[in-house]
C-alpha cells in the first residue's frame, strides 16, 4: 500500500497556464507539507497543514495556493505558472504527538514549465 | 531561525567500505529531531535514521549509523560495507517537536564504485 501517493508524477505545461498536483496519505497523520526542490536539488517548506488548517505559509507567492478538504488530503494549485516553477514538488505527512514525528515523502512531482 | 549545513557536496566509497557524511546545524531549541534521508535516482525519499536530540545513545539502523555530538551540533552519517545500491543524494534534515516542517542541508551525492 502506498503510504503518501502523489498525482500527477510528471507535469510539462506552458508558461501561464494553471495546474494542480494532488497529494493524499493513508496514514492517518494530521499534518501535512508540501516541499519544493529546486534544480541544486535544495529541499524547502513551502506549506504546512494541520486537521486542514494552514499552519505554515513560508513566503511563497499567492499563486500557489494549498487546498485541504480534509486531513488525508493536501493539493497544490499553482496559478499562471512561470519558468522558475520548474522543480520537484513533494508531499509528506506526519503525525505530531506519534511516536517518531517522522515525515513521510510522497514520490515526488516533476514539473516543467515550458 | 534553523540552519544544517553539509559541507560535502561530492563523496566516493569503494563498495564494502566504510564511509561518513558530515552534517552540523545550528537551533536555539532545546528538544529537535535530526534525520537523514537518502534520494536514490528514483527521487523517492527514503528515511535512512532519526536521532532524538534528548537521547545520548546514537542511533542505529543496520549499516547505518551516527555520531551525535550535541555540544558541537554535529551529526554525521557512518555507512559500513558500503553497497552499489546506497548511490544516492544523502540529505540530513531538522525539525523541532510538534508542527515544524524540516529545514534540510544542501546534500552529498554519494558513489559508491565497484
Amino acid at each position: 500500500d502506498t503510504a503518501v501517493s502523489q498525482t500527477p508524477k510528471y507535469l510539462v505545461t506552458q508558461m501561464g497556464n494553471d495546474k494542480s498536483i494532488k497529494c493524499e496519505q493513508n496514514l492517518g497523520h494530521d499534518t501535512m507539507y508540501w516541499y519544493k526542490q529546486d534544480s541544486k536539488k535544495f529541499l524547502k517548506i513551502m506549506f504546512s497543514y494541520n486537521n486542514k488548517e494552514l499552519i505554515i505559509n513560508e513566503t511563497v507567492p499567492n499563486r500557489f495556493s494549498p487546498k485541504s478538504p480534509d486531513k488525508a488530503h493536501l493539493n497544490l494549485h499553482i496559478n499562471s505558472l512561470e519558468l522558475g516553477d520548474s522543480a520537484v514538488y513533494f508531499c509528506a505527512s506526519s503525525q505530531v504527538t506519534g511516536p517518531q514525528e517522522t515525515q513521510y515523502f510522497g514520490p515526488g512531482t516533476r514539473l516543467l514549465v515550458l | 531561525a534553523q540552519t544544517v549545513t553539509q559541507s560535502q557536496p561530492e563523496m566516493s566509497v569503494q563498495e564494502a567500505e566504510t564511509v561518513t557524511l558530515s552534517c552540523t546545524y545550528d537551533t536555539s531549541e532545546n528538544n529537535y529531531y535530526l534525520f537523514w534521508y537518502k534520494q536514490p535516482p528514483s527521487r523517492q525519499m527514503i528515511l535512512v535514521i532519526r536521532q532524538e536530540a534528548y537521547k545520548q545513545q546514537n542511533a542505529t539502523e543496520n549499516r547505518f549509523s551516527v555520531n551525535f555530538q550535541k555540544a558541537a551540533k554535529s551529526f554525521s552519517l557512518k555507512i559500513s560495507d558500503s553497497q552499489l545500491g546506497d548511490t544516492a543524494m544523502y540529505f540530513c534534515a531538522l525539525r523541532n517537536s510538534g508542527n515544524t516542517p524540516l529545514v534540510f542541508g544542501k546534500g552529498t551525492r554519494l558513489s559508491v564504485i565497484a
